[in-house]
C-alpha cells in the first residue's frame, strides 16, 4: 500500500512568509508525529497527534509553529512568518497504534529553505 | 535531559570488513533503543529495535545498560549497507523518540 507522503517536497520562502506543509499518513494509522531535522542533525520531536486530538505539542520552537489533523487522518503544519533558522527538513511520520508504540513509518520529508 | 550520542559523524570501512556503528544513551532507567537507517535518496526506516532482539540484514544491536550503550554491529559490511544510520531511544512508554546526530557509513569496493 501507499506509505506516508508529504507535500511539497521541496518549499522555499522568503523570510516573514507564512508556509504550509502537508502529510498523507498511512490510512487507518491513528498516531501522527511532525519532525523537524537541522541539516547534519537528527530529527528532533515538534508534536504527536492521536487521532485528531493533538496530544502534546511540547517540542513545537515558538507560537509561529502551528499544527493540526482536523479529521483524524491529513495534517498539516504551518509556519507563520518564517525566519531564516526554520529552514530544515521537516518530517512527517506515523504509526497503527496508540502512542506510537508500534513502528513510526516516516514520509520523505519536506525540504524547507528560508531566505 | 535526555540523549542519544553518536560520537562518529562518518565511518568508512572496506567491504568484507567488520562494522560498528556506536550509540550511547542517558537514561539511567528502562529504554527502548531503534536504529533507523536512511539509504540515499531513500525515507527514514526502521532497521531494528532492542527488544525484538532479531538480525536485520545482517545487522544486530545489544543494549548494555551497564554501559548506556546500543552499538550496531555487522560482521562483514557490504556495499549496500552505504546509508545514514540513527540510532533512537524512547523513555519508557513515552512516544517521543530521542534522536542522535547519526553516522554517515560509506563501505568502500
Amino acid at each position: 500500500g501507499a506509505g506516508v507522503s508529504q507535500s511539497p517536497r521541496y518549499k522555499v520562502a522568503k523570510r516573514g512568509q507564512d508556509v504550509a506543509l502537508r502529510c498523507d499518513p498511512i490510512s487507518g494509522h491513528v498516531s501522527l508525529f511532525w519532525y523537524q531535522q537541522a541539516l547534519g542533525q537528527g530529527p528532533e520531536f515538534l508534536t504527536y497527534f492521536q487521532n485528531e486530538a493533538q496530544l502534546d505539542k511540547s517540542g513545537l520552537p515558538s507560537d509561529r509553529f502551528f499544527a493540526e489533523r482536523p479529521e483524524g487522518s491529513v495534517s498539516t503544519l504551518k509556519i507563520q512568518r518564517t525566519q531564516q533558522e526554520d529552514s530544515a527538513v521537516y518530517l512527517c511520520a506515523s504509526s497503527l497504534g496508540l502512542a506510537g508504540v508500534e513502528t513510526q513509518y516516516f514520509g520523505p520529508g519536506t525540504r524547507l529553505l528560508v531566505l | 535531559a535526555q540523549r542519544v550520542t553518536q560520537p562518529e559523524k562518518l565511518l568508512s570501512v572496506f567491504k568484507g570488513a567488520p562494522v560498528e556503528l556506536k550509540c550511547n544513551y542517558s537514561y539511567s532507567g528502562s529504554p527502548e533503543l531503534f536504529w533507523y537507517v536512511q539509504y540515499s535518496r531513500q525515507r527514514l526506516q526502521l532497521l531494528l529495535r532492542h527488544i525484538s532482539r532479531e538480525s536485520i540484514k545482517g545487522f544486530t544491536a545489544d543494549l548494555n545498560k551497564g554501559e548506556t550503550s546500543f552499538h550496531l554491529k555487522k560482521p562483514f559490511a557490504q556495499e549496500e549497507d552505504s546509508a545514514m544510520y540513527y540510532c533512537a531511544h524512547r523513555r519508557g512508554s513515552n512516544y517521543q523518540l530521542i534522536w542522535g546526530a547519526g553516522t554517515k557509513l560509506i563501505i568502500k569496493p
